[in-house]
């Protein structure tokens, strides 16, 4: 298993614009997590997603789009990009049965520069 | 409203010395409770975590975390530290009980183990 992937691993946008950052995991996990990692700050959730088709806002989604068409993808869309969005990017999985979740696993991070 | 925190930014021990990250939460019902290890340039890492049952938790690479419900702690501790432990620690933290699926991360603290 190739675990939680994420692409790009590096990008440096312009303010204004959009992309769109990859994330796919390969566990048949049910829950998928946006989280984005300021300096000293932690880890900030964004957005996430209880299976295909459901999604939630997390602390901090403003900005942000996400959708979930399939178990695997969670893709998260940056509209108008700004230096706010400045940070390194995490998706993270879970499996969740009974209100039980297991362990998150992560992948290994987007770092986004808004110039 | 559910919290975390890590009191401490960094934490320097000897190698070979027992070491202690500190962690304390704050929920309205039983935790789910875990520790995270990140090394540079990387995704975090599970250690281990606190679902129900024994207090004493142990997990990978050695470490062992105590949840006490009185003091609301779930500190993470190694008898004998070595320097490939230097890293950043996470805590983070779940509230079953609270109808989301949110985790809460701490702000992580810096572990520098010298030779």
């Amino acid at each position: 298993n190739a675990g939680v992937t994420q692409t790009p691993k590096f990008r440096i946008l312009k303010i204004g614009q959009s992309m769109t950052l990859q994330c796919a995991q390969d566990m048949n996990h049910n829950y998928m997590y946006w989280y984005r990692q300021d300096p000293g700050m932690g880890l900030k959730l964004i957005y996430y997603s209880v299976g295909a088709g459901i999604t939630d806002k997390g602390e901090v989604p403003n900005g942000y789009n996400v959708s979930r068409s399939t178990t695997e993808d969670f893709p998260l869309r940056l509209e108008l990009a700004a230096p706010s969005q400045t940070s390194v990017y995490f998706c993270a999985s879970s499996y969740t049965s009974g209100g039980v979740t297991d362990t998150q696993y992560f992948g290994p991070g987007t770092r986004l520069t808004v110039l | 409203a559910q919290s975390v925190a890590q009191p401490e930014d960094q934490v320097n021990v000897a190698e070979g010395n027992p070491l202690t990250v500190k962690c304390t939460y704050s929920v309205s019902g039983n935790p789910y409770l875990f520790w995270y290890v990140q090394y540079p340039n990387r995704g975090l890492q599970f250690l281990l975590k606190y679902i129900t049952g024994d207090n004493l938790v142990k997990g990978s690479y050695g470490f062992e975390a105590e949840f006490n419900k009185s003091q609301t702690s779930f500190h993470l501790k190694k008898p004998s530290a070595l320097v490939s432990d230097s890293a950043l620690y996470f805590c983070a933290v779940r509230d079953p009980t609270s109808g989301t699926y949110k985790y809460i991360f701490g702000t992580g603290t810096r572990l520098k183990v010298l030779a």
